[in-house]
């Protein structure tokens, strides 16, 4: 099942340079877009989210892009900092259903060197 | 900020052996959702319930796995008979609903030797 795909395993990049996360779904039906952060031993961290309605949110130095044609999104960290070294999720999810299932990718792993 | 806790932090049981594991969702939450992750692999789905039932189950979580929100505040997941591929961290998580306030445990780590 891989419905949800993140094909860099890794990143590495310089601080105060911008990371950028990517994520592609072969799901049509999802219509719900999130990104979470995780250390080791702890639980996803919510980081944000788009609707399909939208092609782009922003909150801080995070934003989302949406391009549902290509059926991908990503994430841009700017300016990006050592504490933002974590492994990054993105998850998708269709919201007709009451519960929202997440189907998440399988990570991407970013250092920021300093 | 509220949290959803669980416990214990790390298990460690005997293959065959019954566990259960806890979580403590955020009070004004009503979606609840059990999910692992074993080592290197993706964070995958295995239960959701709503209003004191499931609705909806992966493949994963066969006749071994069910799961009880006993008193308004617990929820629990429940492994009858563990194997050694059940060993993954398991985390709990709950939500206000229409895609909002989704926010996971800091998990538990389930070791069957």
């Amino acid at each position: 099942d891989q419905q949800v795909k993140q094909n860099s395993p890794s990143l590495s990049v310089q601080e105060g340079r911008i990371s950028i996360l990517n994520c592609d779904y072969t799901n049509s039906m999802f219509d719900y877009f999130l990104w979470y952060k995780k250390y080791p031993a702890e639980g996803p961290t919510f980081l944000i989210s788009i609707s399909s309605i939208k092609d782009k949110n922003e909150d801080g130095r995070f934003t989302v892009f949406l391009n549902k044609s290509a059926k991908h999104l990503s994430l841009h960290i700017v300016p990006s900092q050592p504490g933002d070294s974590a492994v990054y999720f993105c998850a998708a999810s269709n919201l007709i259903q009451g519960a929202q299932k997440l189907v998440f990718g399988q990570g991407t792993r970013l250092t920021i060197n300093p | 900020e509220p949290e959803v806790t669980q416990t214990p932090s790390h298990q460690v049981t005997q293959m065959g052996q019954e566990v259960i594991l806890r979580c403590v969702p955020i009070s004004n939450h009503l979606y609840f959702y059990w999910y692992r992750q074993i080592l290197g692999q993706k964070v995958e789905f295995l239960v959701s319930f709503y209003n004191n039932e499931i609705s909806e189950k992966s493949e994963i979580f066969d006749d071994q796995f069910s799961v009880e929100r006993p008193d308004g505040s617990n929820f629990t997941l429940k492994i009858r008979s563990t194997k050694l591929e059940d060993s993954a961290m398991y985390f709990c998580a709950s939500q206000t609903g229409g895609g909002y306030g989704y926010t996971f445990g800091s998990g538990t780590r389930l070791t069957v030797v």
